[in-house]
Protein backbone atom coordinates (compact mmCIF):
# COMPACT_ATOMS: atom_id res chain seq x y z
CA UNK A 1 0.00 0.00 0.00
CA UNK A 2 0.99 3.85 -0.21
CA UNK A 3 3.12 4.97 2.08
CA UNK A 4 2.34 8.35 4.61
CA UNK A 5 4.70 9.66 6.34
CA UNK A 6 4.32 12.13 9.41
CA UNK A 7 7.15 13.86 11.63
CA UNK A 8 7.66 14.07 14.18
CA UNK A 9 6.58 10.94 15.89
CA UNK A 10 6.74 12.87 19.47
CA UNK A 11 7.51 16.51 20.16
CA UNK A 12 7.13 17.78 24.03
CA UNK A 13 7.26 21.85 23.58
CA UNK A 14 6.44 24.42 26.18
CA UNK A 15 3.56 26.26 26.50
CA UNK A 16 2.96 29.12 24.71
CA UNK A 17 5.32 28.03 21.69
CA UNK A 18 4.23 26.75 18.40
CA UNK A 19 5.10 23.43 16.86
CA UNK A 20 4.48 22.25 12.92
CA UNK A 21 3.76 18.41 12.47
CA UNK A 22 4.23 17.38 8.46
CA UNK A 23 2.73 15.13 6.66
CA UNK A 24 4.24 13.64 3.71
CA UNK A 25 3.00 10.89 1.19
CA UNK A 26 5.74 9.80 -0.05
CA UNK A 27 4.77 7.37 -3.28
CA UNK A 28 1.55 9.33 -4.36
CA UNK A 29 -0.02 12.24 -4.85
CA UNK A 30 -2.44 13.56 -2.44
CA UNK A 31 -5.01 15.88 -3.35
CA UNK A 32 -6.90 15.87 0.10
CA UNK A 33 -5.31 15.09 3.69
CA UNK A 34 -7.30 14.86 6.44
CA UNK A 35 -5.51 15.63 10.08
CA UNK A 36 -7.29 13.88 13.74
CA UNK A 37 -6.81 14.12 16.86
CA UNK A 38 -7.04 11.67 19.23
CA UNK A 39 -7.05 11.90 23.25
CA UNK A 40 -5.98 8.70 25.57
CA UNK A 41 -8.03 6.09 25.07
CA UNK A 42 -10.57 7.74 22.89
CA UNK A 43 -11.14 7.65 19.24
CA UNK A 44 -10.03 9.64 16.30
CA UNK A 45 -11.86 13.09 15.68
CA UNK A 46 -11.85 14.92 12.39
CA UNK A 47 -9.88 18.43 13.13
CA UNK A 48 -10.05 19.68 8.88
CA UNK A 49 -9.75 18.36 5.93
CA UNK A 50 -6.87 19.99 3.69
CA UNK A 51 -7.04 20.46 0.30
CA UNK A 52 -3.74 21.28 -2.07
CA UNK A 53 -3.74 25.17 -3.22
CA UNK A 54 -6.70 26.06 -0.98
CA UNK A 55 -7.94 26.75 2.24
CA UNK A 56 -8.85 24.41 4.80
CA UNK A 57 -11.79 22.85 5.76
CA UNK A 58 -12.54 22.57 9.17
CA UNK A 59 -14.69 20.81 11.90
CA UNK A 60 -17.18 22.15 13.86
CA UNK A 61 -15.32 23.36 16.41
CA UNK A 62 -12.01 23.12 15.81
CA UNK A 63 -10.30 26.50 16.22
CA UNK A 64 -9.08 27.48 12.46
CA UNK A 65 -6.21 29.94 14.19
CA UNK A 66 -4.87 27.93 16.43
CA UNK A 67 -4.76 24.86 14.17
CA UNK A 68 -3.23 26.19 10.82
CA UNK A 69 -2.76 23.71 7.71
CA UNK A 70 -1.56 24.10 5.16
CA UNK A 71 -1.28 21.65 2.16
CA UNK A 72 1.24 23.85 -0.29
CA UNK A 73 1.76 20.84 -2.35
CA UNK A 74 0.34 17.69 -3.66
CA UNK A 75 2.86 15.58 -1.54
CA UNK A 76 3.15 17.50 1.85
CA UNK A 77 0.64 18.77 4.31
CA UNK A 78 1.29 20.63 7.70
CA UNK A 79 -0.51 21.47 10.62
CA UNK A 80 1.01 24.17 13.11
CA UNK A 81 -0.20 24.41 16.77
CA UNK A 82 0.24 27.88 17.63
CA UNK A 83 0.56 29.12 21.09
CA UNK A 84 0.07 25.75 22.29
CA UNK A 85 -1.16 24.74 26.23
CA UNK A 86 -1.25 21.68 28.00
CA UNK A 87 -4.97 20.72 27.02
CA UNK A 88 -3.85 20.84 22.84
CA UNK A 89 -1.85 17.70 24.33
CA UNK A 90 -2.66 15.04 22.84
CA UNK A 91 -2.15 12.37 19.69
CA UNK A 92 -2.53 13.74 16.32
CA UNK A 93 -2.77 11.44 13.23
CA UNK A 94 -2.88 12.77 9.35
CA UNK A 95 -4.04 10.72 6.48
CA UNK A 96 -4.22 10.90 2.69
CA UNK A 97 -6.17 10.22 -0.27
CA UNK A 98 -4.68 9.55 -3.55
CA UNK A 99 -5.44 11.24 -6.10
CA UNK A 100 -8.08 10.53 -8.76
CA UNK A 101 -9.47 7.39 -6.38
CA UNK A 102 -11.80 7.45 -3.35
CA UNK A 103 -11.73 4.36 -1.92
CA UNK A 104 -9.14 4.16 0.71
CA UNK A 105 -6.66 7.10 3.26
CA UNK A 106 -3.68 6.29 3.95
CA UNK A 107 -2.75 7.10 7.84
CA UNK A 108 0.72 8.71 9.10
CA UNK A 109 2.31 7.06 12.09
CA UNK A 110 1.15 9.70 14.08
CA UNK A 111 2.37 12.69 16.49
CA UNK A 112 2.30 12.18 20.07
CA UNK A 113 2.64 16.55 20.96
CA UNK A 114 3.06 16.49 24.88
CA UNK A 115 2.71 21.04 25.87
CA UNK A 116 4.47 21.30 29.14
CA UNK B 1 -25.40 11.97 8.61
CA UNK B 2 -23.11 8.68 9.32
CA UNK B 3 -22.12 6.88 12.17
CA UNK B 4 -20.91 3.76 13.51
CA UNK B 5 -21.45 2.64 16.72
CA UNK B 6 -19.12 -0.60 18.55
CA UNK B 7 -20.53 -2.53 20.83
CA UNK B 8 -18.15 -3.31 23.64
CA UNK B 9 -15.16 -1.30 24.28
CA UNK B 10 -13.02 -4.20 25.57
CA UNK B 11 -13.19 -7.78 24.16
CA UNK B 12 -11.14 -10.52 26.00
CA UNK B 13 -10.00 -14.34 23.92
CA UNK B 14 -8.02 -16.96 24.80
CA UNK B 15 -5.23 -17.38 22.34
CA UNK B 16 -6.86 -19.40 19.67
CA UNK B 17 -10.60 -18.31 20.22
CA UNK B 18 -12.51 -16.78 17.94
CA UNK B 19 -12.76 -12.95 17.74
CA UNK B 20 -15.89 -11.06 17.13
CA UNK B 21 -15.42 -7.34 17.16
CA UNK B 22 -19.27 -5.78 16.52
CA UNK B 23 -19.66 -3.10 14.77
CA UNK B 24 -22.91 -1.52 13.50
CA UNK B 25 -23.31 1.61 11.13
CA UNK B 26 -26.45 4.24 10.37
CA UNK B 27 -25.61 5.79 6.95
CA UNK B 28 -28.45 7.81 4.57
CA UNK B 29 -26.26 6.50 1.45
CA UNK B 30 -24.71 3.34 0.54
CA UNK B 31 -21.66 3.55 2.65
CA UNK B 32 -17.98 2.19 2.47
CA UNK B 33 -16.86 0.39 5.78
CA UNK B 34 -13.13 0.29 7.18
CA UNK B 35 -11.60 -1.77 10.00
CA UNK B 36 -8.53 0.08 10.71
CA UNK B 37 -5.75 -1.78 13.66
CA UNK B 38 -3.89 0.18 16.00
CA UNK B 39 -0.81 -0.68 18.14
CA UNK B 40 0.27 1.51 20.87
CA UNK B 41 1.85 4.97 19.74
CA UNK B 42 0.76 4.36 16.20
CA UNK B 43 -1.05 5.55 13.18
CA UNK B 44 -3.93 3.12 11.91
CA UNK B 45 -3.44 0.11 9.55
CA UNK B 46 -6.20 -0.90 7.04
CA UNK B 47 -7.32 -4.52 7.90
CA UNK B 48 -10.01 -4.84 5.31
CA UNK B 49 -12.85 -2.47 3.72
CA UNK B 50 -16.30 -2.86 1.91
CA UNK B 51 -16.61 -1.00 -1.21
CA UNK B 52 -19.98 -2.65 -2.19
CA UNK B 53 -18.40 -5.54 -3.98
CA UNK B 54 -18.49 -8.91 -2.00
CA UNK B 55 -20.30 -8.50 1.53
CA UNK B 56 -18.14 -10.73 2.82
CA UNK B 57 -14.57 -9.14 3.01
CA UNK B 58 -11.08 -10.66 3.45
CA UNK B 59 -8.64 -8.74 5.17
CA UNK B 60 -5.10 -9.22 6.55
CA UNK B 61 -3.49 -11.32 9.63
CA UNK B 62 -6.58 -13.49 8.83
CA UNK B 63 -9.98 -11.24 9.66
CA UNK B 64 -12.50 -11.27 7.66
CA UNK B 65 -15.95 -8.95 7.85
CA UNK B 66 -19.34 -9.44 6.60
CA UNK B 67 -21.76 -6.74 5.42
CA UNK B 68 -25.28 -6.99 6.34
CA UNK B 69 -27.28 -4.62 5.07
CA UNK B 70 -30.47 -6.32 6.92
CA UNK B 71 -28.53 -5.41 10.03
CA UNK B 72 -26.97 -2.54 9.04
CA UNK B 73 -23.79 -4.55 10.72
CA UNK B 74 -20.36 -5.24 9.67
CA UNK B 75 -18.62 -7.53 11.88
CA UNK B 76 -15.25 -8.15 12.42
CA UNK B 77 -14.08 -12.08 13.14
CA UNK B 78 -11.05 -14.45 13.30
CA UNK B 79 -10.73 -17.87 13.35
CA UNK B 80 -8.17 -18.18 15.57
CA UNK B 81 -6.78 -15.37 17.90
CA UNK B 82 -2.88 -14.66 18.11
CA UNK B 83 -1.24 -12.78 20.85
CA UNK B 84 0.21 -10.61 18.05
CA UNK B 85 -3.38 -9.51 18.18
CA UNK B 86 -3.91 -7.40 20.89
CA UNK B 87 -4.56 -3.82 20.06
CA UNK B 88 -7.14 -1.11 19.45
CA UNK B 89 -9.67 -1.68 16.88
CA UNK B 90 -11.97 0.83 15.00
CA UNK B 91 -14.50 0.55 12.81
CA UNK B 92 -15.11 3.29 9.91
CA UNK B 93 -17.46 4.64 7.98
CA UNK B 94 -17.46 6.84 4.97
CA UNK B 95 -19.86 8.03 2.46
CA UNK B 96 -20.44 6.43 -0.99
CA UNK B 97 -18.88 7.97 -3.70
CA UNK B 98 -15.96 8.92 -1.18
CA UNK B 99 -17.41 12.46 -0.34
CA UNK B 100 -13.37 13.16 -0.10
CA UNK B 101 -13.16 9.81 2.35
CA UNK B 102 -13.71 11.66 5.35
CA UNK B 103 -14.07 8.73 7.82
CA UNK B 104 -16.27 8.77 10.93
CA UNK B 105 -14.58 6.44 13.31
CA UNK B 106 -16.01 4.30 16.40
CA UNK B 107 -15.38 4.56 20.06
CA UNK B 108 -13.16 1.60 19.38
CA UNK B 109 -12.36 -2.50 20.98
CA UNK B 110 -9.35 -3.05 22.40
CA UNK B 111 -8.95 -6.60 22.06
CA UNK B 112 -6.87 -8.31 24.44
CA UNK B 113 -5.69 -12.22 24.46
CA UNK B 114 -5.22 -14.30 27.22
CA UNK B 115 -2.56 -17.50 27.15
Amino acid sequence: GAVVSQHPSRVICKSGTSVKIECRSLDFQATTMFWYRQFPKQSLMLMATSNEGSKATYEQGVEKDKFLINHASLTLSTLTVTSAHPEDSSFYICSAMETGLNTEAFFGQGTRLTVV
Amino acid sequence: AQSVTQLGSHVSVSEGALVLLRCNYSSSVPPYLFWYVQYPNQGLQLLLKYTSAATLVKGINGFEAEFKKSETSFHLTKPSAHMSDAAEYFCAVSPWGGGGNKLTFGTGTQLKVEL
